[in-house]
């Protein structure tokens, strides 16, 4: 079946530590994409990637690191610099510029970061 | 972007039609306007998205007003796991559609049994 998988579902860090998100899609798909969510709030996005070797950041990039080496993957490391890591993160991917233009993106199942 | 504005919680009962409104009063002639919802604890999921014309698929059907200034999002026959926040976005297509989305606090809409 194609689609997003992030792992693990949960994860527990201690304060200092950087870790890294995994996201992987078998969708084809040109663009990835990384948002954060808390508690009660609306998605932010923090780094989006076009093309292979290539990533953007978003709104709330600071104290956060990509790369894109393989089409199929886009981990996210949150650096001990980021003041509030704890969140729920979550991947997204879209067939990307240069065909069709489309904001319909495809979500994978989350992330949720707890660093105490 | 143009911003929207969508009402925090609505109810529905199972069975009966659910209509999301959204309000984009500063939308610009190129913007498309986007839904998606996101059941709790797990990723959004695309439903819709049109320009001026009414849209219907397998999901939703999405009506917008003539003037583009607001769109109701219609879920013909509310179940129990429509239960969820839905957002509404308005976003131009300049960025090629591929750099990323803005998502508000959305409607959460409780469908009851």
């Amino acid at each position: 079946d194609g689609g997003i998988t992030q792992s693990p579902k949960y994860l527990f860090r201690k304060e200092g530590q950087n870790v890294t998100l995994s996201c992987e899609q078998n969708l084809n798909h040109d663009a990835m994409y990384w948002y954060r969510q808390d508690p009660g709030q609306g998605l932010r996005l923090i780094y989006y990637s076009q093309i292979v070797n290539d990533f953007q950041k978003g709104d709330i990039a600071e104290g956060y690191s990509v790369s894109r080496e393989k089409k199929e993957s886009f981990p996210l490391t949150v650096t001990s610099a980021q003041k509030n890591p704890t969140a729920f993160y979550l991947c997204a991917s879209s067939i990307g510029p240069g065909r069709g233009y489309s904001y319909e993106q495809y979500f994978g199942p989350g992330t949720r970061l707890t660093v105490t | 972007d143009a911003k929207t504005t969508q009402p925090p919680s609505m109810d529905c009962a199972e069975g009966r039609a659910a209509n999301l409104p959204c309000n984009h009063s500063t939308i610009s002639g190129n913007e498309y306007v986007y839904w998606y919802r996101q059941i709790h604890s797990q990723g959004p999921q695309y439903i819709i998205h049109g320009l001026k014309n009414n849209e219907t698929n397998e999901m939703a059907s999405l009506i917008i007003t003539e003037d583009r200034k607001s769109s109701t999002l219609i879920l013909p026959h509310a179940t129990l796991r429509d239960t969820a926040v839905y957002y509404c976005i308005v976003r131009g297509h300049s960025g090629g559609g591929a750099d990323g989305l803005t998502f508000g606090k959305g409607t959460h809409l409780i469908i009851q049994p």
